[in-house]
């Protein structure tokens, strides 16, 4: 069975800011994917950044990176220079059935 | 790339009739695809999985008579909730998967009303 936890229900951060949001996972599988994907108030679920387990090098895609602690079971989210339009529901999932945790709603203050 | 369209995107319908909900990957094959449900201000909770050309596995606890799930072809999955009642009322979101990158892309949801 795979979990995945979430411990920040609500997080904010003041625009042009960096923010960290928090995952933890547990899973059997030897060969994975961990992921973040955001949801705006559309309710639209986006891939913001994907990371595959074997791979030690930390994934980024511009403003967003991911700090993959595989040994610790940690995947953290980090936001730079955080926008009015990243102001969403952030769910962290792992698998290729994709266990979601329960989410961190992220809010940017102006 | 990666679009995945659902349709409709919002159905109201009376109590004891059925509905169905449409799922298509636009612009590349799926060889997987999931359906999801959505509680207000809670997680994804997934249904189901379904590959082309064979039966859907559920998730334990959903009904499989209830929710009728067909993948017919590498681009369109279609969900029926059969004979709905109130508490099926909910946000259905469905996602693809295609061979290569290993990653869910999702469609925009339907908005469930049972009157």
């Amino acid at each position: 069975a795979q979990t995945v936890t979430q411990s920040q229900p609500e997080m904010s951060v003041q625009e042009a800011e960096t923010v960290t949001l928090s995952c933890t996972y547990d899973t059997s599988e030897s060969d994975y994917y961990l992921f973040w994907y955001k949801q705006p108030p559309s309710r639209q679920m986006i891939l913001v950044i994907r990371q595959e387990a074997y791979k030690q090098q930390n994934a980024t895609e511009n403003r967003f990176s991911v700090n993959f602690q595989k040994a610790a079971k940690s995947f953290s989210l980090k936001i730079s220079d955080s926008q009015l339009g990243d102001a969403a529901m952030y769910f962290c999932a792992s698998g290729s059935r994709l266990t979601f945790g329960e989410g961190t709603q992220l809010t940017v203050n102006p | 790339g990666a679009v995945v369209s659902q349709h409709p995107s919002r159905v109201i319908c009376k109590s004891g009739t059925s509905v169905k909900i449409e799922c298509r990957s636009l612009d590349f094959q799926a060889t997987t695809m999931f359906w999801y449900r959505q509680f207000p201000k809670q997680s994804l909770m997934l249904m189901a999985t379904s590959n082309e050309g064979s039966k859907a596995t559920y998730e334990q606890g959903v009904e499989k008579d209830k929710f009728l799930i067909n993948h017919a072809s590498l681009t369109l999955s279609t969900l029926t909730v059969t004979s709905a009642h109130p508490e099926d009322s909910s946000f259905y979101i469905c996602s693809a998967r295609p061979a290569r990158p290993e990653t869910q892309y999702f469609g925009p949801g339907t908005r469930l009303l049972v009157l």
